[in-house]
């Protein structure tokens, strides 16, 4: 049974550009959240994908966007990057409905440096 | 504001030892609690959970511990080997028909043999 997959492992862009990266969630998983790992610090909590529809978000600006497919996979789109976007993008996955609670397993993220 | 807080940003334990790594928390809306372990190059995974209806949750040589009135939880294991040495995270969610984590700036574990 697959886990939670990110690609790619490793991106660098320079300010200015803008990068897409790509999750598959668990199998059975049709809850699909992102978050930014900056260094020496906790994740952050980006937004939230169910039902192909953005359900809530974090403190980020409108520069982070997302997408979820009809097979639950997701994209994490950032415009316009900043130096201080460099972080570890996370995804990770639940089993999402109405649960109260969900355990969220996470893939193994994907590394962004921004020049 | 740092809802959930590590303040220990590093513990070293010797092997066969107990480890115990500690959160507190400011929201008095979470109700559910979990621990990540996370190796250097990988993603968080998931190691043991609360509900805020339990006050004790054991999984193996992993045991978690709530304290509702205090805000804080800690983590104990038992015994402690040298391969629990990774970054450990504490977060927390409040059920508001979807579930977003909150995490702690992680508490770095090392174990010596």
């Amino acid at each position: 049974d697959a886990g939670v997959t990110q690609s790619p492992t490793h991106l660098i862009k320079t300010r200015g550009q803008q990068v897409t990266l790509r999750c598959s969630p668990k199998s059975g998983h049709d809850t699909v959240s992102w978050y930014q790992q900056a260094l020496g610090q906790g994740p952050q909590f980006i937004f939230q994908y169910y039902e192909e529809e953005e359900r809530q978000r974090g403190n980020f600006p409108d520069r982070f966007s997302g997408h979820q497919f009809p097979n639950y996979s997701s994209e994490l789109n950032v415009n316009a990057l900043l130096l201080g976007d460099s972080a570890l993008y996370l995804c990770a996955s639940s089993p999402g409905g109405q649960a109260i609670s969900e355990t969220q397993y996470f893939g193994p993220g994907t590394r962004l440096l921004v020049l | 504001d740092q809802q959930v807080k590590q303040n220990s940003p590093s513990l070293s334990v010797q092997e066969g030892r107990i480890s115990i790594l500690n959160c507190d928390y400011t929201n008095s809306m979470f109700d559910y609690f979990l621990w990540y372990k996370k190796y250097p190059a990988e993603g968080p995974t998931f190691l043991i959970s609360i509900s805020s209806i339990k006050d004790k949750n054991e999984d193996g040589r992993f045991t978690v511990f709530l304290n509702k009135s205090a805000k804080h939880l800690s983590l104990h294991i038992v015994p402690s080997q040298p391969g629990d040495s990774a970054v450990y995270f504490c977060a927390a969610s409040a059920y508001t028909g979807f579930q977003k984590l909150v995490f702690g700036t992680g508490t770095r574990l090392l174990v010596s043999p």
